[in-house]
């Protein structure tokens, strides 16, 4: 059973448009959740991040939003750039502590964003 | 470089053979994991240790598994006998507060091929 689920495996965009990357869990003990980035034969480098305490973060172009009763957060990179194509995983973990598996990050099985010169 | 180092980059066995993985973790790191990717899918969790401690272990390390990190800095992995549908990607990654996966640093990963 998939606790994090990105629907979507690919993404094209136009260079200087909106990517929108969305990310959806079942599990209600997560509450921080990250996005990461990964180019091939690299691993995945760290992206974002945002609380289950908030319903946005932003860094520079890019910005995470999160609907907790929708159990949906989404990726938004604006303006795209040819340099973020990538693959795009998002990830969550439970409150620290709460017990076993608290440490660990459950991962989607990731977006590939292709952003078209 | 200062960040997570693993070696070998590939390795490509026979099955049946043990292979061992290292792990360099970015050196003031005190959390080191160890997660599986495996084509089409995302990072799978296998291992986590703080310090020389191994703290949680994911049903997915069966028996021919093992992880050790003796002094708390650099961490091995090794399989024993192993089979095809080991052949993953074996990435380590480290990270430093009270929230332990946040900003987790991750390697380049040691890319295994069982033939």
């Amino acid at each position: 059973d998939q606790q994090v689920k990105q629907n979507s495996p690919s993404l094209s965009v136009q260079e200087g448009r909106i990517s929108i990357l969305n990310c959806d869990y079942t599990n209600s003990m997560f509450d921080y959740f990250l996005w990461y980035k990964k180019y091939p034969a690299e691993g995945p480098t760290f992206l974002i991040s945002i609380s289950s305490i908030k319903d946005k973060n932003e860094d520079g172009r890019f910005t995470v939003f999160l609907n907790k009763s929708a159990k949906h957060l989404s990726l938004h990179i604006v303006p795209s750039q040819p340099g973020d194509s990538a693959v795009y995983f998002c990830a969550a973990t439970p409150r620290i502590n709460s017990g076993a598996g608290s440490y660990q990050l459950t991962f989607g099985k990731g977006t590939k964003l292709s952003v078209i010169p | 470089d200062t960040g997570v180092s693993q070696d070998p980059r590939h390795k490509i066995t026979k099955r049946g053979q043990n292979v061992t993985f290292r792990c360099d973790p970015i050196s003031e790191h005190n959390r080191l994991y160890w997660y599986r990717q495996t084509l089409g899918q995302g990072p799978e969790f296998l291992t986590y240790f703080q310090n020389e401690a191994q703290l949680e272990k994911s049903r997915l390390l069966s028996d021919r598994f093992s992880a050790e990190r003796p002094k708390g800095s650099f961490s091995t992995l090794e399989i024993q006998r192993t089979e095809q549908g080991d052949s993953a990607m074996y990435l380590c990654a480290s990270s430093l507060g009270a929230r332990g996966n946040t900003e987790a640093f991750f390697g380049q990963g040691t890319r295994l091929t069982v033939v």
